[in-house]
């Protein structure tokens, strides 16, 4: 049974920078896998963020940014906002007759 | 402005079945590509079902196959998924999610979603 996996939870200071990971358990992600990236606040419907990778929605602002790094796909937040503080969560395609899986999500703490 | 409505959840016994529906509203609702998406209380996100602007094909979730069915009707602009034989394990807000125009943009434009619980 394949698995993508993001760290549980992650800390970053206001003004600073962090990378949240997605990996697959088929192995390294690639961008065949089209990353797509999401934030979900508390008693909200998810919004996405990212989509194929590194390509931003109309209303993603500039200090959020998609790349693949280290067999991983990554979503950066540069510059972080108290407001970032959130659920993130990553979505990869595999084909085939179950083509799309979340990741388990990750909880980012703004302190 | 895209707007998508669920509704149709409730309270099931485990072993019934439900169908939901999502009326869609604000774009051509025939161009786009949509899905189901879960999420079970205090737990992440689930994918269950994906269907093509045409009707098909249609994709399932491994946990949901042969017992859910997504299917749409583009001329009422409305997303629908039959859940039959349904388990405690079910019980979630679904939403109804659209993909977007972009290459591999998914889950572009999300409802608020309809809370299913399953139990005795």
């Amino acid at each position: 049974q394949t698995v993508v996996t993001q760290e549980p939870s992650l800390t970053v200071s206001p003004g600073g920078t962090v990378t949240l990971t997605c990996a697959s358990s088929t192995g390294a992600v690639t961008s065949g896998y089209f990353p797509n990236w999401f934030q979900q606040k508390p008693g909200q419907a998810p919004r996405a963020l990212i989509y194929n990778t590194n390509n931003r929605h109309s209303w993603t602002p500039a200090r959020f940014s998609g790349s693949l790094l280290g067999g991983k796909a990554a979503l950066t937040l540069s510059g972080v906002l108290p407001e970032d503080e959130a659920e993130y969560y990553c979505l990869l395609y595999y084909g085939g007759v179950q083509p799309w899986l979340f990741g388990g999500g990750t909880k980012l703490i703004v302190l | 402005e895209v707007q998508l409505v669920e509704s149709g959840g409730g309270l099931v016994q485990p072993g019934g079945s439900l169908t939901l529906s999502c009326a869609a509203s604000g774009f051509t609702f025939s161009d786009y590509e949509m899905n189901w998406v879960r999420q079970a209380p205090g737990k992440g996100l689930e994918w269950v079902s994906h269907i093509m602007s045409t009707g098909s094909p249609r994709h399932y979730a491994g946990s949901v196959e042969g017992r859910f069915t997504i299917y749409r009707d583009n001329a009422g602009n409305s997303l629908y998924l039959q859940m039959n034989r349904l388990r405690v394990e079910d019980t979630a807000i679904y939403y109804c999610v659209r993909d977007g125009a972009g290459y591999q943009s998914r889950g572009e434009d999300w409802g608020r979603g309809t809370l299913v619980a399953v139990s005795s």
